[in-house]
């Protein structure tokens, strides 16, 4: 059984760069067989894709935030890694990370996201 | 951007009612179109992939339908544990976006 985790700091200072990292147990991000996103949820609020990584490198990020997004991976310890830079209130949110299986052939993002951390609130503030 | 619009919102539901949520698309997303459910205080869960498929473990009485700009997803006989807030999803267009979720609320 697939699992995964958030870790990071529940604080972040205005203007400065958020971190959160996914440590994912019962299979492998390399596999190929699966896309990894990040999903932001603002309080009392709806669901935002912020993006994805697939094991070869390829991301993609939410338009709304791609300058100040990185989503990176570290195949050696199973895990993968968020960075939002420039923070402000309104990245106040509960961050999970998330697992989609490929289901095209082609290389054209997640379908749908079947796997998700339990959330990592992070709130920014001075 | 494609805009999810769900509806009604919130839903008053009793015990044992056929419950019926609607999400429309600002555009077709064909059939790529999923359901998730989401407590207060935990991750969403994915009901439906694909429209009309339900995801491995979820009860039957949870169904998916619909294709291009119209879904539905029917809880045919409503539990206690369903009270929560579900949320549509479309994976047609390169972002991928939610609509605002519908909550179900007792009656």
């Amino acid at each position: 059984q697939v699992q995964l985790q958030e870790s990071g700091p529940g604080l972040v200072k205005p203007s400065q760069t958020l971190s959160l990292t996914c440590i994912v147990s019962g299979g492998s991000i390399s596999s190929g067989a699966y896309y990894w996103s990040w999903i932001r949820q603002h309080p009392g609020k709806g669901l935002e894709w912020i993006g994805y990584i697939y094991y070869t490198g390829t991301t993609y990020y939410n338009p709304s935030l791609e300058s100040r997004v990185t989503i990176s991976m570290d195949t050696s310890k199973n895990q993968f890694s968020l960075r939002l830079t420039s923070v402000s209130a309104a990245d106040t949110a509960v961050y999970y990370c998330v697992r989609s299986p490929r289901i095209a052939a082609a290389e054209t993002g997640p379908y749908h996201f079947d796997y998700w951390g339990q959330g990592a609130l992070v709130t920014v503030s001075s | 951007d494609i805009q999810m619009t769900q509806s009604p919102s919130p839903l008053s539901a009793s015990i044992g009612d056929r419950v019926t949520i609607t999400c429309r698309a600002s555009q077709s997303v064909s059939s790529y179109l999923n359901w998730y459910q989401q407590k207060p205080g935990k991750a969403p869960r994915l009901l439906i992939y694909s429209a009309s498929s339900l995801q491995s473990g979820v009860p039957s009485r949870f169904s998916g339908s619909g294709s291009g700009t119209d879904f539905t997803l029917t809880i045919s006989s409503l539990q206690p544990e369903d009270f929560a807030t579900y949320y549509c999803q479309q994976s047609y267009s390169s972002l991928r976006t939610f609509g605002q979720g519908t909550k179900v609320e007792i009656k």
